[in-house]
């Protein structure tokens, strides 16, 4: 499996507070991405970044912020946590977008289920 | 803008039988295609991906997908679907054109029955 380890597993917030999940990879890998995966809606991009300190938004950013100061770590903070973002959150890496010598494909972490009371 | 449709919120399919999962995209510029699986509780599993070549794509545990750039679709399919296949599917793109983005569909339910 790919070296990517999200924490924490799980966590139950209350609404308002703001939550901080961590996205650790060991792979040095250049793209990394923040889904939220909720019943009905598939996988959604919330924001990624395609480098140290190069982030962009994805379909659901709204009340999201991202930061990545280091290549291994990639942090999502829910500003004030509202009931609307309890969701299982998956983080994925990538060593690349295109082709070129390179694996092009994403690798997925098993996941934080946030629930936010 | 890119994105991707995955038609059927289920698909159902006898053991033995062929099975087709549909996938259709849109973006401004060549696609990268891909297809994940998902298992109950787990994280998503890569399947195979289309990135240029040839249309027909082979990828893990039989599964198979075909590119069709006319009808902007990348099926995945299998000849014979197992039991064991019964998971959730998901479509993704990547536009070349773009930083790095990818967007998944909405996933399909495949549930094979003995």
């Amino acid at each position: 499996d790919a070296g990517i380890t999200q924490s924490p597993r799980h966590k139950v917030t209350e609404t308002g507070t703001p939550v901080t999940l961590r996205c650790h990879q060991t792979e040095n890998h250049r793209y990394m991405y923040w889904y939220r995966q909720d019943p009905g809606h598939g996988l959604r991009l919330i924001h990624y970044s395609y480098g140290v300190k190069d982030t962009d938004k994805g379909e659901v950013s709204d009340g999201y912020s991202v930061s990545r100061s280091k290549t291994e770590d990639f942090l999502l903070t829910l500003e004030s946590a509202t009931s609307s973002q309890t969701s299982v959150y998956f983080c994925a890496i990538s060593e690349s977008a295109w082709q070129g010598g390179k694996n092009t494909e994403a690798f997925f972490g098993q996941g934080t289920r946030l629930t936010v009371v | 803008a890119q994105s991707v449709a995955q038609p059927e919120d289920q698909v159902n399919v006898a053991e033995g039988n062929p099975l087709t999962v549909k996938c259709t995209y849109s973006v401004s510029g060549n696609p990268y295609l891909f297809w994940y699986v998902q298992y109950p509780n787990r994280g998503l599993q890569f399947l195979l991906k289309y990135i240029t070549g040839d249309n027909l794509v082979k990828g893990s545990y039989g599964f198979e997908a075909e590119f069709n750039k006319s009808q902007t679709s990348f099926h995945l399919k299998k000849p014979s679907a197992l039991v064991s296949d019964s998971a959730l599917y998901f479509c993704a793109v990547r536009d070349i054109r773009n930083t790095g983005k990818l967007i998944f569909g909405q996933g399909t339910t495949l549930q094979v029955k003995p």
